[in-house]
């Protein structure tokens, strides 16, 4: 199993492109994340799909939209990047129970 | 919000001392509460977990210990070894959120030296 995979590893935009991070795991979890994370804190949660068919906002929603194209993919859009944008994205996954999450290896975005 | 945090930005020790990182959370609704470990470009990666039901719970070479009257959490790592270096990170899950998001804390950066 290769868990959770994250593609692209690096990316560089231009204010106002825009571009889509992709997420996938073969764990078959029914719930999936997008956090990112700062120079100096903790992950910030962004969206998350508890299953299915169903997502809902985080605690830094804006600027951001999510798609769960089934159980295993969720990506995370920046229809506009900004340089406040600029940030390590997580991804992550967990099924029932308690909650545990199995994070990917990240994508490291910058915006100019 | 409540959140999570963490009492320590960084702790340095000696290779073979036993190493404590705290952590103080604040809702008394969380019921699952989650150590990560963090290396340099890479995912968090889980250590150990435990229930709001638990005082105590141990792993291999790690225990996490809960105070729920202070609300306060620690991770212990025993003989601590320079592979040990990273940032750890705390969270917690409430009770009352929908499915099952975390609130982490800012990390303590863990330095072993030899």
């Amino acid at each position: 199993n290769a868990g959770v995979t994250q593609t692209p590893k690096f990316q560089v935009l231009k204010t106002g492109q825009s571009m889509t991070l992709q997420c996938a795991q073969d764990m078959n979890h029914n719930s999936m994340y997008w956090y990112r994370q700062d120079p100096g804190m903790g992950l910030r949660l962004i969206y998350y799909s508890a299953s299915e068919g169903t997502t809902d906002k985080g605690e830094v929603p804006n600027g951001y939209n999510v798609s769960r194209l089934n159980k295993r993919e969720f990506s995370l859009r920046l229809e506009s990047a900004a340089p406040s944008q600029t940030s390590v994205y997580f991804c992550a996954s967990s099924g029932q129970g308690l909650g545990e999450q199995f994070f990917g290896p990240g994508t490291r975005l910058t915006v100019l | 919000g409540e959140s999570v945090g963490l009492h320590l930005p960084t702790l340095s020790v000696q290779e073979g001392d036993n190493s404590i990182i705290n952590c103080a959370y604040s809702n008394s609704a969380s019921d699952y509460f989650i150590w990560y470990k963090q290396e340099s470009g890479k995912g968090p990666q889980f250590i150990i977990d435990i229930r709001s039901n638990m005082d105590k719970r141990q792993g291999q070479r790690v225990t996490v210990l809960l105070n729920k009257t202070v609300k306060h959490l620690s991770l212990q790592i025993a003989a601590t070894q320079p592979g040990d270096s990273a940032v750890y990170f705390c969270a917690e899950k409430e009770a009352n959120q929908a499915g099952t998001a975390l609130i982490f804390g800012k990390g303590t950066t863990l330095s072993v030296s030899s």
